[in-house]
């Protein structure tokens, strides 16, 4: 089955720590986002990548990282810079040259 | 600033009849918008979109309509069902270089449909 996979569901980190974020997709598309949603919040962009070896800061990039050595797995860092990192963290993909991006499930990301 | 606006967080809908989400945005340069439908603690699903050199866009119970001088587009779902209930996004697009799509959010609206 084609998809977008992330994992964990729910992870728990410690302030001060700096933790990666999972995300791959099996749907041979070129571009991939990363968006993170607050509670009674839209998504907001963090990061995009069209091409591997290539990213653009999105709306709120401080505090994050991203890498794309492959063109399956776009992971996340979300480093001890972020002020608020508690949130539902939402990776996507879309084809190249189209507008509709297919979300994977999320992570919970709680820091206490 | 935000470009993209559902004013109404929540809506409650009889089981049956229709359900209206509405949309505005600001930008004059987004020329294709999306709307999505997230259940709690999922990704969003895609429902359904529309080009800004369209209208309307049918696809089974559901419609986008979109009104380019005013600037507002809406979802309409006939006839509505319980399995409908959850948060549907509006977003919008236009190209900003090199092929890149970005996709502007809305903050939601939460539909109740209730039996």
């Amino acid at each position: 089955d084609g998809g977008i996979t992330q994992s964990p569901k729910y992870l728990f980190r410690k302030e001060g720590q700096n933790v990666t974020l999972s995300c791959e997709q099996n749907l041979n598309h070129d571009a991939m986002y990363w968006y993170r949603q607050d509670p009674g919040q839209g998504l907001r962009l963090i990061y995009y990548s069209q091409i591997v070896n290539d990213f653009q800061k999105g709306d709120i990039a401080e505090g994050y990282s991203v890498s794309r050595e492959k063109k399956e797995s776009f992971p996340l860092t979300v480093t001890s810079a972020q002020k608020n990192p508690t949130a539902f963290y939402l990776c996507a993909s879309g084809q190249y040259l189209s507008y509709e991006q297919y979300f994977g499930p999320g992570t919970r990301l709680t820091v206490t | 600033d935000q470009q993209v606006k559902q004013n109404s967080p929540s809506l409650s809908v009889q089981e049956g009849r229709i359900s209206i989400l509405n949309c505005d945005y600001t930008n004059s340069m987004f020329d294709y918008f999306l709307w999505y439908k997230k259940y709690p603690a999922e990704g969003p699903t895609f429902l359904i979109s529309i080009s800004s050199i369209k209208d309307k866009n049918e696809d089974g119970r559901f419609t986008v309509f979109l009104n380019k001088s005013a600037k507002h587009l809406s979802l309409h779902i006939v006839p509505s069902q319980p399995g409908d209930s959850a948060v549907y996004f509006c977003a919008a697009s236009g190209d900003s270089g090199a092929g890149s799509y970005q996709l502007t959010f809305g903050k939601g609206t939460k539909l109740s449909v209730i039996p």
